[in-house]
């Protein structure tokens, strides 16, 4: 099983700032890697895919990169609304796995 | 718009069996791959399941490998998941979500999920 671990748990930002969200992967998933946000009592929503594919409706200031086993997220200027749980997945080898998630909250 | 609703949780003993449902639409149903999520109380999204368009390929998650089954009904746009043996680590909220497309697996769509408790 692939081991996703995210860093940092907790990322303590104001709005406007730039955040930077990690995932390393215990082995490599090539670019087999997606995020997703996911805010309190609401499903979770597909942002990147492909490691640094927006998904649709995905703003601009959401972006990923890395391949193999380091991928990052970025969002560029945080906005009221992006205060919120981010987790990563991977889908290059049963069973899918997800990340243990960060959150991001206001500071 | 893509709709995705679950339906068929509740309270069960530990041991029991409760079948989970969603209902699809807004899409074509039978060109995709579907797949189950599940999010015990406070904690991350895991995996369950994951069936393909036709139904012919299956994979489950190593803690519900053998006691659950996932299947689907294209004519009735229906998505299902029976469990049995249920324990207290299954209760969660379990959620179904769509693949972004037929080669690509990506969660792009997901229902608000049903509860499922396990609990004598």
């Amino acid at each position: 099983e692939i081991v996703l671990t995210q860093s940092p748990a907790t990322l303590s930002l104001s709005p406007g700032e730039r955040a930077t969200l990690s995932c390393r992967a215990s082995q490599s998933v090539g670019s087999y890697l997606a995020w997703y946000q996911q805010k309190p009592g609401q499903a979770p929503r597909l942002l990147i895919y492909d490691a640094s594919n927006r998904a649709t409706g995905i703003p601009a200031r959401f972006s990923g990169s890395g391949s193999g086993t380091d991928f990052t997220l970025t969002i560029s200027s945080l906005e009221p609304e992006d205060f919120a749980v981010y987790y990563c997945q991977q889908r290059s080898n049963w069973p899918r796995t997800f990340g243990q998630g960060t959150k991001v909250e206001v500071k | 718009e893509v709709q995705l609703v679950e339906s068929g949780g509740g309270l069960v003993r530990p041991g029991g069996s409760l079948r989970l449902s969603c209902a699809a639409s807004g899409f074509t149903f039978s060109s995709s791959s579907m797949n189950w999520v599940r999010q015990a109380p406070g904690k991350g999204l895991e995996w369950v399941s994951s069936i393909s368009s036709s139904g012919r390929y299956i994979y489950y998650a190593d803690s519900v490998m053998g006691r659950f089954t996932v299947s689907r009904d294209n004519a009735k746009n229906s998505l299902y998941l029976q469990m049995n043996s249920l324990r207290a680590e299954d209760t969660a909220v379990y959620s179904c979500a769509k693949s972004l497309s037929a080669a690509a697996d990506w969660f792009d769509s997901w229902g608000q999920g049903t509860l499922v408790t396990v609990s004598s």
